[in-house]
């Protein structure tokens, strides 16, 4: 049974530019989680979707974030017009109920260099 | 809010040392407790749980006990072998939202051979 899948690996874009990223929860997992991590502020929530709805987004840097899951198996985060302080690992993780304090299994996750 | 505290930034062993690595939570009720190692260009792996006070986490010889009197859950390992090198994070499920996880700083631990 494959792992949360995450692409691209490794992704450097010019400030100012888009990056997405994309995220292929564990079959049969109902819970998706976006989480940042860099030296500085170690591993940070973003956002959360249940049921492919999105349930809390708290975590989101505003205006030029945003993530979505248009079907089960997939989910992308979005970051418009990218700027330095974005560079960082964003990792995606699932679990397999929509409720309570379950597991969360993590993928590899993206590193993204703004240059 | 609830928060997480690892006091180690660092411990080096040699091998067949005994590991402690501290964590102590603040949170009200009972949070599901975590330990995640993680290993250089990859995501956070799930090492093992615990829900309820008392009760003992464990898997591939490391260990801890849910100790809610202390509000503490302290990694542990008999004989640590050079493949254990990794960063090891503590986490509470937040008991406002029920499923944010909540990440101490890690502790990166650095095993002489």
């Amino acid at each position: 049974n494959a792992g949360v899948i995450q692409t691209p690996r490794h992704k450097v874009t010019g400030k100012g530019q888009e990056a997405t990223l994309w995220c292929e929860p564990i079959s049969g997992h109902s819970a998706v989680f976006w989480y940042r991590q860099t030296i500085v502020q170690g591993l940070e929530f973003l956002t959360y979707f249940r049921n492919q709805a999105p349930i809390d987004d708290s975590g989101m840097p505003k205006e030029r974030f945003s993530a979505q899951m248009p079907n089960q198996s997939h989910s992308t985060l979005k970051i418009q017009s990218t700027q330095p302080q974005d560079s960082a690992v964003y990792l995606c993780a699932s679990s397999t109920r929509d409720w309570g304090q379950d597991t969360q299994y993590f993928g590899p996750g993206t590193r993204l260099l703004v240059l | 809010g609830d928060s997480v505290t690892q006091t180690e930034g660092q411990v080096a062993l040699s091998e067949e040392d005994f590991l402690t690595i501290h964590c102590n939570y603040s949170a009200s009720g009972y949070p599901a407790l975590f330990w995640y190692v993680q290993y250089p260009g990859e995501g956070p792996q799930f090492l093992f749980r615990a829900s309820r006070d008392k009760e003992k986490g464990s898997s591939r010889g490391f260990e801890a006990t849910y100790n809610k009197e202390a509000t503490s859950f302290h990694l542990q390992k008999a004989s640590v072998q050079e493949s254990d090198s990794a960063v090891y994070y503590c986490a509470l499920s937040d008991t406002k939202s029920n499923y944010q996880l909540i990440w101490g700083s890690g502790t990166k631990l650095i095993i002489k051979p």
